[in-house]
Formats: structure tokens, sequence, C-alpha cells
């Protein structure tokens, strides 16, 4: 299996431009989310998904749009960039029967600069 | 989401044993304890979780309060990649909220 990927790892933006983050898992896990991490902090969520069609939004989705219509493919919408984008986005995946004790499991990453 | 306060920072000298600790004191009955780790440039990875008991895995322990308003990661014997930020975190439903997590450095 090769868990969950993310691309690209790298992008830099001009502000306003619009660009999709990639996300997919072969897990089968019904629930995906997206968090950002900005430069010494820990991880705040974006939206999750517990299942295709079923998007939520978390602690910080301004800015942002998702959608999900398979259960492998959870992608992240950025419609007009700005510069309090820049931060290293994660996507993370698990099972959602038994939520409380199911690990997650991360992605590599994606570093994305908008100037 | 129930709170945790752990240590900003600690260190550890290479081989030696490290007591992470992390306090709960609003934690809910159904909340699970779950530890993750994030290595430099990476996404964080899952430690280990528990409930009431304390429980072990090939990574670390985790020792529960008896009260479950506290908790402490144990890593046996540290090695220069258990070198990263752990973050506690309480789990009631699918999701994760982070915290800043203990900036963990491990001496040679």
């Amino acid at each position: 299996n090769a868990g969950v990927t993310q691309t690209p790892k790298f992008q830099v933006l001009k502000t306003g431009q619009s660009m999709t983050l990639q996300c997919a898992q072969d897990m089968n896990h019904e629930y995906m989310s997206w968090y950002r991490q900005d430069p010494g902090m820990g991880l705040r969520l974006i939206h999750y998904s517990v299942g295709a069609g079923i998007t939520d939004q978390g602690e910080v989705p301004n800015g942002y749009n998702v959608s999900r219509s398979t259960t492998e493919d959870f992608p992240l919408r950025l419609l007009s960039a700005a510069p309090s984008q820049t931060s290293v986005y994660f996507c993370a995946s698990s099972w959602v029967s038994g939520s409380s004790y199911n690990e997650q499991f991360f992605g590599p990453g994606t570093r994305l600069t908008v100037l | 989401d129930a709170k945790t306060t752990q240590p900003n920072s600690m260190e550890s000298n290479e081989e030696e044993p490290v007591h992470l600790p992390c306090n709960h004191s609003t934690i809910s009955g159904t909340d699970y304890i779950h530890w993750y780790r994030q290595l430099p440039s990476q996404g964080p990875e899952y430690v280990i979780h528990g409930l009431t008991s304390n429980v072990n895995n090939r990574m670390a322990s985790l020792a529960i309060a008896e009260d479950r308003k506290s908790s402490t990661l144990i890593l046996h014997r540290a090695t220069l990649r258990d070198a990263a930020v752990y973050y506690c975190i309480l789990k009631g439903g699918s999701r994760l909220t982070f915290g800043e997590g203990t900036q963990l450095t491990v001496n040679p």
C-alpha cells in the first residue's frame, strides 16, 4: 500500500492564483481531512470528510474548498491564494468505525508559498 | 474538544528512558488519549493510544493516571531518531485537535 499520497510536494503561487492540492489514499478509509501547519505551530484542521459526498468545516476553513466524489481522493482547492495561506498542508485518513480509537495516517505534506 | 497541557520542550540523552508528561484535567469519559509525533519535515505519525489501562507497543508505553487527568508517554531507550515534536491529543470522535506539543531533543 502507498498509504496517503500528496501532490505536489512544493508549490509557489502568486497572490490571486488558484490551485488544487491533491490527496489520495489506498486504504479504503472513510475519513479524510486536511490540516495546515504554520512555522513553529501545531496542525490546524481545515476541512474533513466522513465519506464520499460528505464534507464539513474544521477550525480554519476560510479560503479553502473541498469535495469528496470518491473514497480515495480528497482534493483541497485554493480559489484565490493569499500570502496568509503560506503554510505546509497535510492530508490524513482513518477509519470512521470506532473513530475514537482509530489512528490517523498522514501524508508527507505540501509546502505552499504564496508571494 | 478537551484541552491538553504539555511542556514546550524536553531533553534526553541517547539510550536513556524519556518520560513525556501530559495533563488533561477536563477529559471526558469517552475520550481516548492519543500520542503522535512529528519528525522534522515530515507528517505526524501515530505512536500509541489508550483509554484507561496502561498500554505498550513496539514504539513506546503509555501510562494513564487512575483518574485519567494525566498521562505519560514513555520511550524506554531514546535514540537520535526519536528527536521530534510529541503531541498528546484527546480524541472523542474522528477529529484530532493538535496543540503545540513537546519538542524532544536527544543528545548523543
